[in-house]
């Protein structure tokens, strides 16, 4: 069925490293948005994507939309603590009688100091 | 703003007992989601609604599961009866328009506990 996807899973990296999550579906999306989620906390919207090889970028994080319209990436240069917590993609797939947003598994950062 | 307020924060219950969790949207809001939070599944969209009218239901996992939105300020799910497999953090969400095409504002969520 239709899913979007994410990896790593997880990623541990040192203070100062860059970081890539990559979000991939099976079917072409109508837009994509990204969300933070800190431990013990709730989903916060970082960013939206709508157009066909879209690249937007928040500080020190970098977004882009594949020019298919069918993965994404975030791109986190220098980490830091702050960083920590987990990145959710999330698409808007359309189907024949409407539309579905589906939410991909996340990626776990952790960023050691 | 307040944000989206959800009641209870935790909720501890045994196995057959009705669940009811709560859920103020951000006012203005036309649209409000439930979502279910768990490690094996991570986050699910149980139902929409939009102006107070369900939308989508199609990710209510049972007929155990309801909710409603009497008014603009105002949505419930309702777990009857509860199981040990409904332990999950639950999360409210509101947006202007569409949330799949406008900013989701989610609220702190309720942790749910089915012994």
């Amino acid at each position: 069925g239709q899913q979007v996807m994410q990896i790593p899973q997880y990623q541990h990296v040192q203070e100062g490293e860059d970081f890539t999550t990559y979000c991939n579906s099976s079917t072409t999306l109508s837009n994509i948005q990204w969300y933070k989620q800190r431990p013990g906390g709730h989903p916060v919207f970082l960013i939206q994507l709508v157009k066909s090889g879209e690249v937007k970028k928040q500080k020190r994080l970098t977004f882009q939309f594949g020019e298919a319209k069918k993965n994404s990436s975030l791109h986190i240069t220098a980490t830091q603590t702050t960083d920590v917590g987990t990145y959710f993609c999330a698409g808007l797939l359309m189907k024949p009688y409407g539309q579905n947003f589906v939410f991909g598994p996340g990626t776990r950062l952790s960023v050691l100091p | 703003d307040a944000g989206v307020i959800q009641s209870p924060r935790h909720e501890v219950t045994e196995m057959g007992q009705e669940v009811t969790l709560r859920c103020k949207p951000i006012s203005g809001h036309d649209y409000l989601f439930w979502y279910r939070q768990t490690m094996m599944r991570g986050l699910e969209l149980l139902i929409y609604f939009n102006n107070n009218v369900p939308i989508d239901d199609s990710g209510m996992p049972e007929d155990r599961f309801s909710a409603k939105m009497p008014n603009a300020s105002f949505s419930t799910l309702k777990i009857q009866p509860s199981e040990p497999r409904d332990s999950a953090v639950y999360f409210c969400a509101s947006s202007l328009a569409d949330g799949g095409t406008d900013t989701q504002y989610f609220g702190p969520g309720t942790r749910l506990t089915v012994l």
